[in-house]
């Protein structure tokens, strides 16, 4: 069974910190895998995804994640956190032929000034 | 751009009520989606459906009943409101392929008294 498990309920960063966000997921094989992001009073939207091919994938809004199977993670980086990156995060995985995607419990990001 | 619309962003219900939440994909998605999202616990799939008239149990499917008569709409339905529904109900559709994007609606924050 495939499941995600996000580390932090919580993160704070100082605005123009680095930020990162951590998931890691267990697949029984290749997965593929998702960061969505979700602002305030929205749905989800797609921040970037890993399917196959470069381990290194970039997303919108400067956000990039790399793939380490060995590690089994897929964690969210981006080098300068601005206000405006203030949502809530949630990695997802789903196994390739598959309908189900797995979301995490989420990530809250709060950016301070 | 995929648009998702859900029809209430809001909504308040007594309990014993029905309650019936629509959901217009305006993509010719195959696939739908309803997932309900609680503080710490992430997105949980309630049902989905990957065709017209075709539906399939997702992780919490208790209570809710689903219907997808025409492939842009899907309505979830709760036969009997009761006050652990209260909850944020997600709308998401995609094309089918096997990585495929989720395009979510904004929301319908249901309020069970």
């Amino acid at each position: 069974a495939q499941s995600v498990t996000q580390l932090g309920s919580h993160v704070s960063v100082s605005e123009g910190a680095l930020v990162l966000l951590r998931c890691n997921y267990s697949s029984s094989v290749p997965p593929y895998l998702f960061w969505y992001v979700q602002y305030p009073n929205q749905g989800l939207q797609l921040l970037l995804k890993y399917t196959t091919g470069a381990t290194l994938v970039k997303g919108i809004n400067g956000f990039e994640a790399e793939f380490k199977k060995s590690e089994t993670s897929f964690h969210l980086t981006k080098p300068s956190a601005h206000m405006s990156d203030a949502a809530e995060y949630f990695c997802a995985v789903l196994k390739g032929g598959g309908f189900k995607t797995i979301f995490g419990a989420g990530t809250r990001l709060f950016v301070k000034a | 751009d995929v648009k998702v619309t859900q029809s209430s962003r809001y909504l308040v219900k007594r309990t014993g009520e029905k309650v019936f939440l629509e959901c217009v994909q305006d993509m010719d998605h195959e696939n739908m989606f309803w997932y309900r999202q609680d503080p710490g616990l992430g997105l949980r799939l309630i049902y989905f459906s990957y065709d017209v008239k075709m539906k399939e149990k997702g992780d919490i499917p208790e209570g809710y009943s689903v219907s997808r008569e025409k492939k842009e709409r899907f309505s979830l339905i709760l036969e009997s409101a009761s006050t652990n529904q209260t909850s944020m109900y997600l709308c998401a559709s995609e094309t089918g392929g096997n990585t495929d994007t989720q395009y979510f609606g904004p929301g319908t924050r249901l309020t069970v008294l």
